[in-house]
């Protein structure tokens, strides 16, 4: 299988700050690689898919880089509404695998 | 719009079998993967199997002993039974539809239900 690993684990951050979460493969994934946020009671949501493409209706303060084995998510001014967990995912090759998840929380 | 609703028992016992529904609405469950995922409390999320609408399945090598999922598309349904419980099984439980593009379903998931908890539990 695959290993995601994504740092950090844990966020602290102020509105209108930039934030950005890594992402890493334990092998080359090309660009198969999407972000989700999850907040609590809620179905989770998919931001960007293929590395870098925006999913229709994502604030495109959003963004997504890189290829092979190293991604970033960053969102460029936080706003309270971003304040969830946030989970990386291959889509390379099955069993699909997850990141362990990153908690932006509110300094 | 398309909505995924995740059913269940909500507790069941140990070596028991646990059955699962996801009912989409507001769409065709046709030309589309759909998938099930899990996270146990405390941990990651874990991809567990994946259908497609021809009835080709795929699963995670860690589970497939144990699981198997079907699709209903007369009812819309979704279903995945999961066999010989323990309380490592414990988890929020998803449904979800991998996105396609042009045709082309590349493994994402752009649709998700809620989730629905199942605790493993003499």
């Amino acid at each position: 299988d695959i290993q995601m690993t994504q740092s950090p684990s844990s966020l602290s951050a102020s509105v209108g700050d930039r934030v950005t979460i890594t992402c890493r493969a334990s092998q080359t994934i090309s660009s198969y690689l999407n972000w989700y946020q999850r907040k609590p009671g809620k179905a989770p949501k998919l931001l960007i898919y293929a590395s870098s493409t925006l999913q229709s209706g994502v604030p495109s303060r959003f963004s997504g880089s890189g290829s092979g084995t190293d991604f970033t998510l960053t969102i460029s001014s936080l706003q309270p509404e971003d304040f969830a967990t946030y989970y990386c995912q291959q889509s390379y090759s099955t069993p699909y695998t997850f990141g362990q998840g990153t908690n932006l929380e509110i300094k | 719009q398309v909505q995924l609703q995740e059913s269940g028992p909500g507790l069941v016992k140990p070596s028991e079998t646990l059955s699962l529904t996801c009912s989409v609405s507001g769409g065709s469950i046709s030309n589309y993967y759909w998938t099930w995922i899990r996270q146990p409390p405390g941990k990651g999320l874990e991809w567990i199997a994946n259908i497609y609408n021809s009835g080709s399945t795929s699963y995670n090598p860690s589970l497939k002993r144990r699981v198997t999922m079907a699709l209903d598309a007369s009812r819309n349904q979704l279903s995945l039974r999961l066999s010989s419980l323990t309380a490592a099984d414990t988890a929020v439980y998803y449904c979800a539809r991998e996105g396609c593009t042009s045709g082309s379903c590349n493994g994402y998931f752009d649709l998700w239900g809620r989730g629905t908890l199942v605790t493993v539990s003499s």
